[in-house]
């Protein structure tokens, strides 16, 4: 039973570039979060996802950041231009349910660097 | 707005000593809370979670923590500490409010450091 899986694992762009950040939730799973983490910081919420729909979006930054989950394949985080301060961790959890208390079960992460 | 806040941002205790980390939590409404640990370059796994039965919690690897909604605190405890419990360890809370999104809001974490 594949768990989350998140893909790249290291990715670098230059500024300016674009970056696109993979996730597939686990099997049956429908309900995607995405999160950041900054170095020497905890993770930060960005988005909730649920198939064709963004349910929460309250920790997106309000330019440059977008994410979809298509009714068919992974989702994407996607950043345009980036910027030396986008350099983190992301991290991508799926979960059952979208009610709390359900366990969300996190991928490896996608470390992005930028040049 | 929920928050919460781990006391000690680095913590090191003997091999098969207490390990204690402190966690604490702002919220109007006694939240679910949750342990997660995170070691190097890998993603987070859950250790264990409070949602509304028993007080004290077990979640594995031996670790427990008791919930106190006098001192609005979770704190995460394991009897004797092994060398592979080094790592470092958030706490988190979402909303208990029915209908809304259960984003997880974290901490800062804990780095645990074992030494023999």
């Amino acid at each position: 039973n594949a768990g989350v899986m998140q893909n790249p694992r290291h990715l670098v762009r230059r500024r300016g570039q674009e970056a696109r950040l993979r996730c597939s939730p686990m099997k049956g799973h429908s309900h995607v979060y995405w999160y950041r983490q900054l170095p020497e910081e905890g993770l930060k919420f960005m988005v909730y996802l649920q198939k064709e729909n963004i349910i929460d979006e309250s920790g997106m930054p309000k330019e440059r950041f977008s994410a979809e989950f298509p009714k068919e394949g992974p989702s994407i985080l996607r950043i345009q231009q980036v910027v030396r301060g986008d350099s983190a961790a992301y991290f991508c959890a799926s979960s059952s349910s979208g009610s709390g208390g359900y366990e969300q079960y996190f991928g490896p992460g996608t470390r992005l660097t930028v040049t | 707005a929920q928050s919460v806040t781990q006391l000690g941002s680095h913590v090191s205790v003997s091999e098969g000593a207490l390990v204690l980390l402190r966690c604490n939590y702002s919220s109007s409404v006694p939240p679910y809370l949750f342990w997660y640990v995170q070691y190097p370059n890998q993603g987070l796994q859950l250790l264990l979670k409070y949602t509304s039965a028993a007080t004290l919690v077990k979640g594995i690897n031996g670790f427990e923590a008791e919930f106190k909604k006098s001192e609005t605190s979770f704190h995460l405890t394991k009897p004797s500490a092994h060398m592979s419990d080094a790592a470092e360890y958030f706490c988190a809370v979402s909303d208990r409010v029915a209908g809304t999104a259960s984003k997880l809001t974290f901490g800062t974490g804990t780095r645990l450091q074992v030494t023999l």
